[in-house]
């Protein structure tokens, strides 16, 4: 059983481009965190979804920030309009129900 | 609002010298306390969950206890395959896992 699987690794973005992250949860797995990691910074919560449906987004940002969980395939987390101050390591992490969640390895997003 | 501060920022120990990592937490009524471990470049790796004052876990080298205000990770003869970042996060009673608050981290390095 693969772990919670991020894509890609690493992303390099200019000013004003889009990013999209995807997020592929654990077999089984419904339920799907998204964080964000500054250096020197805790882990911070951005949104939590299952399956179709955002459950909380109260950790994210409200304008350029978007994520989903379709039906089928991987959640995204999309930031439109980068700036320098979205680079950071973006996390994602799955669980079968509202127990404690896998953490996935990662995306690491530089905004040149 | 939830806080979580861990201590030192970092530690650097020789190869079988045993020491501690600390966490101070305030919440909103305590539903789990976590520690996790946190190599470079990769996610978090869930090690211990305390619930209640007076809890001990153990795994290997690392004993994590907890009291109404702190918790502490020991970790006794440490080996340089022990060095990582230690995380620390808090669950509050009333809410899911998209409440729970990390802390920034110890740093950990253990020397040859």
């Amino acid at each position: 059983n693969a772990g919670v699987m991020q894509n890609p690794r690493h992303l390099v973005r200019r000013r004003g481009q889009e990013a999209r992250l995807r997020c592929s949860p654990m077999k089984g797995h419904s339920h799907v965190y998204w964080y964000r990691q500054l250096p020197e910074e805790g882990l911070k919560f951005m949104v939590y979804l299952q399956k179709e449906n955002i459950i909380d987004e109260s950790g994210m940002p409200k304008e350029r920030f978007s994520a989903e969980f379709p039906k089928e395939g991987p959640s995204i987390l999309r930031i439109q309009q980068v700036v320098r101050g979205d680079s950071a390591a973006y996390f994602c992490a799955s669980s079968p129900s509202s127990d404690l969640p896998f953490f996935g390895q990662g995306t690491r997003l530089t905004v040149v | 609002e939830d806080q979580v501060t861990q201590s030192p920022e970092a530690l650097r120990l020789q190869e079988g010298e045993s020491s501690s990592l600390n966490c101070s937490y305030t919440v909103s009524g305590l539903r789990g306390l976590f520690w996790y471990r946190q190599d470079p470049g990769k996610g978090p790796e869930f090690l211990f969950t305390l619930y209640s004052a007076g809890e001990e876990k153990e795994k290997e080298r690392l004993k994590a206890t907890l009291t109404k205000k702190e918790s502490f990770l020991h970790i006794t003869a440490p080996k340089p395959e022990d060095s990582a970042t230690y995380l620390c996060a808090v669950q509050p009673r009333s809410g899911g896992y998209q409440k729970v608050t990390f802390g920034t981290g110890t740093k950990l390095q253990v020397i040859p």
